[in-house]
């Protein structure tokens, strides 16, 4: 259990409404991720972070926010839902030097 | 950008066949690690390869990191109805350590 929580577990929302995840971790980690993983394309990073306030971009950044204020949490905001953001969001912390990435439970996000 | 493709896509097999999942690139990973993931939760890591030529057991599993760290390979042995998951690799690259660059995946069904 490397202690990441994810919430909302589910949300179903309309598109053009801002939705926010949350991923909260319990360890102090410094890297952390927030990944989107869909039928055929497999798990592909959207945004990362590297310390409190240091965040990156990752392969499918469009349309996606992120922000990290506290160590321990990591927010992924959609400004503005679309029905092709529906998927399921994974957060993730690596632990050490050699790249082992810990996921959390997922959130099913929905966008009608 | 890195890619990682894994094969074969869908294997169904009987309870106490073998198998072989293959994960292949052209790149050099410095790392490279096989998730396995269940319907509705996130992946957990399974094991994580470092050295060109490393074999790492894990039970009824076999890991294998190619000479050239361009391809690994996972091996089960009398495979069980529990083994049933998606099977991912990820590798991590030196220049940028921080990420991991995911496979498609490889869906395995056990039937009992």
């Amino acid at each position: 259990d490397a202690g990441i929580t994810q919430s909302p577990r589910h949300k179903v929302t309309e598109t053009g409404t801002p939705v926010t995840l949350r991923c909260h971790q319990t360890e102090n980690h410094r890297y952390m991720y927030w990944y989107r993983q869909d039928p055929g394309h497999g798990l592909r990073l959207i945004h990362y972070s590297y310390g409190v306030k240091d965040t990156d971009k990752g392969e499918v950044s469009d349309g996606y926010s992120v922000s990290r204020s506290k160590t321990e949490d990591f927010l992924l905001t959609l400004e503005s839902a679309t029905s092709s953001q529906t998927s399921v969001y994974f957060c993730a912390i690596r632990k050490d030097s050699l790249n082992e990435q810990y996921f959390g439970p997922g959130t099913r996000l929905t966008v009608t | 950008t890195q890619l990682l493709e894994q094969s074969p896509q869908f294997l169904s097999i009987q309870e106490g066949e073998n198998l072989t999942v293959y994960c292949n690139s052209s790149s050099v990973f410095s790392s490279l690690q096989w998730y396995r993931q269940e319907p509705g939760e996130g992946p957990v890591l399974l094991v994580t390869v470092v050295t060109g030529g490393e074999v790492k057991k894990l039970k009824r599993l076999t890991f294998q990191f190619g000479d050239a760290r361009k391809d690994s390979s996972l091996h089960i042995t009398a495979a069980q109805p529990g083994d049933t998951g998606l099977y991912l690799c990820a590798g991590g690259s030196g220049g940028s350590n921080y990420k991991l660059t995911f496979g498609k995946g490889t869906l395995l069904t056990v039937n009992p």
